[in-house]
Formats: C-alpha cells, sequence, structure tokens
C-alpha cells in the first residue's frame, strides 16, 4: 500500500485568492493524480502530474486555473487560482500503489475540503 | 468520450436486508475496480475485476463482471451499520493506455438502518 499525506484538511476562502493544497508520498510513484469530487458528486479527474514534464491536464481543466508542480517522485502540489464559490470542492490527489500488479490500483489522500466564500 | 453510469444513487435499507447497485459503461472496458467512501471520508479501493463473467467474494460483498465487459454490480448480503458510505464503481476503457483514465461512476450512497 501506499500512504498519502494531503494538507490542508478544509480550508476557507475568500474569492479571488489562491490555495495550494500538498501530497506527500511514502513511496516513489511515477504518476500522481488530481481529482476534485463537488459536493454530493462523482469524482472527476483534474490532470496527471509526472516528475519532470509538464502536467496533462482533462477536458475542462487548464493550468492556469490549476497550475501542478511535481518536483521529485513523493510530492505534488495544486493550487487552486482565482478562486469563485464554484470551486468550492473537494481535492483528492491519489496514486496508482506502488506494489502491486494490479494496474489503476489507486490510493486516495484523505482530501481537501474547499470552501470558497 | 467514455460514460459510466451507476444506479440507484440512494439506497436505504435496513439492517440485515441485501444491497445491490449496478454499474454501465458505454464503452467496453479492460477492467472495472469498486472504491468505497464512508461518511467524510476519501475513496477506498475494494477490487479489481479484469475477466469477463468474473465474479469474486469478499465475506458479504459480491462483485460481477458481465460477460461483455460493459457492466458490473457489487450486492452485499445482510447489510450492517459499518456497510454505510458511498459505493463508486470505475472503469478503464479496452485499449486505454494512459494510466489513472478510470471513469467513475456517480455512486450510490448506501444508509442502514439499526
Amino acid at each position: 500500500s501506499a500512504v498519502i499525506s494531503q494538507k490542508p484538511s478544509r480550508d476557507i476562502c475568500q474569492r479571488g485568492t489562491s490555495l495550494t493544497i500538498q501530497c506527500q508520498v511514502d513511496s516513489q510513484v511515477t504518476m500522481m493524480f488530481w481529482y476534485r469530487q463537488q459536493p454530493g458528486q462523482s469524482l472527476t479527474l483534474i490532470a496527471t502530474a509526472n516528475q519532470g514534464s509538464e502536467a496533462t491536464y482533462e477536458s475542462g481543466f487548464v493550468i492556469d486555473k490549476f497550475p501542478i508542480s511535481r518536483p521529485n517522485l513523493t510530492f505534488s502540489t495544486l493550487t487552486v487560482s482565482n478562486m469563485s464559490p464554484e470551486d468550492s470542492s473537494i481535492y483528492l490527489c491519489s496514486v496508482e500503489d506502488p506494489h502491486t500488479s494490479i494496474n489503476e490500483k489507486l490510493f486516495f489522500g484523505s482530501g481537501t475540503q474547499l470552501s470558497v466564500l | 468520450g467514455q460514460q459510466v453510469m451507476q444506479i440507484p444513487q440512494y439506497q436505504h435499507v435496513q439492517e440485515g436486508e441485501d444491497f445491490t447497485t449496478y454499474c454501465n459503461s458505454s464503452t467496453t472496458l479492460s477492467n472495472i475496480q469498486w472504491y468505497k467512501q464512508r461518511p467524510g471520508g476519501h475513496p477506498v479501493f475494494l477490487i479489481q475485476l479484469v475477466k469477463s463473467g468474473e465474479v469474486k467474494k469478499q465475506k458479504r460483498l459480491t462483485f460481477q463482471f458481465g460477460e461483455a465487459k460493459k457492466n458490473s454490480s457489487l450486492h452485499i448480503t445482510a447489510t450492517q451499520t459499518t456497510d454505510v458510505g458511498t459505493y463508486f464503481c470505475a472503469g478503464l476503457a479496452a485499449g486505454g493506455t494512459s494510466y489513472g483514465k478510470l471513469t467513475f461512476g456517480q455512486g450510490t450512497i448506501l444508509t442502514v438502518h439499526p
């Protein structure tokens, strides 16, 4: 298994500001993933973060709004920029299990519950 | 793009009753996974199904993967209050090469009344 530390666990932010979410993994992993889970909704992939290259964003998500850093194989950050109330959501980082042959088995961080006023 | 539909959205049961959630994909899947998210928690991996017609059991949970690899189900026998949470299916499209490109269903929120 993989242990993922994600912080902050929650935050309340003002409109127009930015928040950076950090994700630390206890094992080296090739890819880290950032998901958004809006209230009562499913999980939507925002982007995939590879070490040493730009993140790959899914349709509907852009780098200017959700810049991502991946400085090494155990750490990543997601910034939610110029926030609006529509950004209120839970943001989750995840990684594939580095110790199993089950492809795409994901471990999730505990999530960041963001509220934008 | 690929869509994964999951029903029902909500299910309320009395403790001891059975529960089933169904997942249907618009495209053939390479594999399907199931996750459980407890209230206030994060999704936790339960199982992965890969083979056509596969059936796997975990104690009171039975997972099935359809013959056409486009649908799946999770059945819980004799629910307990500890089963409360949201159950998500997540499918990887056949031929997909991108890691992490799981498409999640909308989830089924299960409440169990003691």
